[in-house]
């Protein structure tokens, strides 16, 4: 079945410091790639997403690249807030539609000054 | 933008006991529901597929008997946790499609049973 793998946390990195989040994912067929954000006692948050091969998600500064090859969707951002602190789920579709996800266990990330 | 309300966030109940969480689509109206559970350092794990008038879809190893899920409208579905145990504490997230392609979640919500 499908599986998502992310790297495991938490990570803690200084301000302005670049963020890689590893995703990797195992499916059948062509997937939806999806990356979601949880705040501190919010609900999780569509934070971008990428619905074939090589197309680039990006919003915020995150941006993350769909690489069939590699089966990947690694999360960037080239320099993190303080505001960043929060769980980062890797997640996928295989229904297109983005609705019945399955999900990777989260990192947590903490960004201090 | 589109809201999604999970209550309550938090609950807390004696063994065998019977527990309610209710999950609203605030400002749209929801084809399809979802219920999740997550423990601790482990991934969100689909629990149920509900669809408003119609019986949920449950996933694989998920007693259906000890989670209930009614979805009696476009705006609400209902988890029900029957006779409550240890085991079942955990946090619960819903989520809510808009049948456009969008997908909301809600806030959780934490189950502990005593």
């Amino acid at each position: 079945g499908d599986s998502v793998t992310q790297m495991e946390g938490p990570v803690t990195l200084s301000e302005e410091a670049f963020l890689t989040i590893n995703c990797t994912y195992t499916a059948t067929g062509y997937p939806s790639l999806f990356w979601y954000v949880q705040y501190p006692g919010e609900g999780l948050q569509l934070l971008l997403k990428a619905t074939k091969a090589d197309d680039k998600g990006s919003n915020k500064g995150f941006e993350a690249t769909y690489r069939k090859e590699t089966t990947s969707f690694h999360l960037e951002k080239g320099s993190v807030q303080v505001s960043d602190s929060a769980v980062y789920f890797c997640a996928l579709s295989d229904q297109g539609g983005g609705n019945k996800l399955t999900f990777g266990t989260g990192t947590q990330l903490k960004v201090e000054l | 933008g589109a809201v999604v309300s999970q209550h309550p966030s938090r609950v807390i109940c004696k063994s065998g006991t019977s527990v309610k969480i209710e999950c609203r689509s605030l400002d749209f109206q929801a084809t399809t529901m979802f219920w999740y559970r997550q423990f601790p350092k482990q991934s969100l794990m689909l629990m149920a597929t509900s669809n408003e008038g119609s019986k949920a879809t449950y996933e694989q190893g998920v007693e259906k008997d000890k989670f209930l899920i009614n979805h009696a409208s476009l705006t609400l579905s209902t988890l029900t946790v029957a006779s409550a145990h240890p085991e079942d504490s955990s946090f619960y997230i819903c989520s809510a499609y808009t049948g456009m392609g969008e997908l909301f979640f809600g806030e959780g919500s934490r189950l502990t049973v005593l």
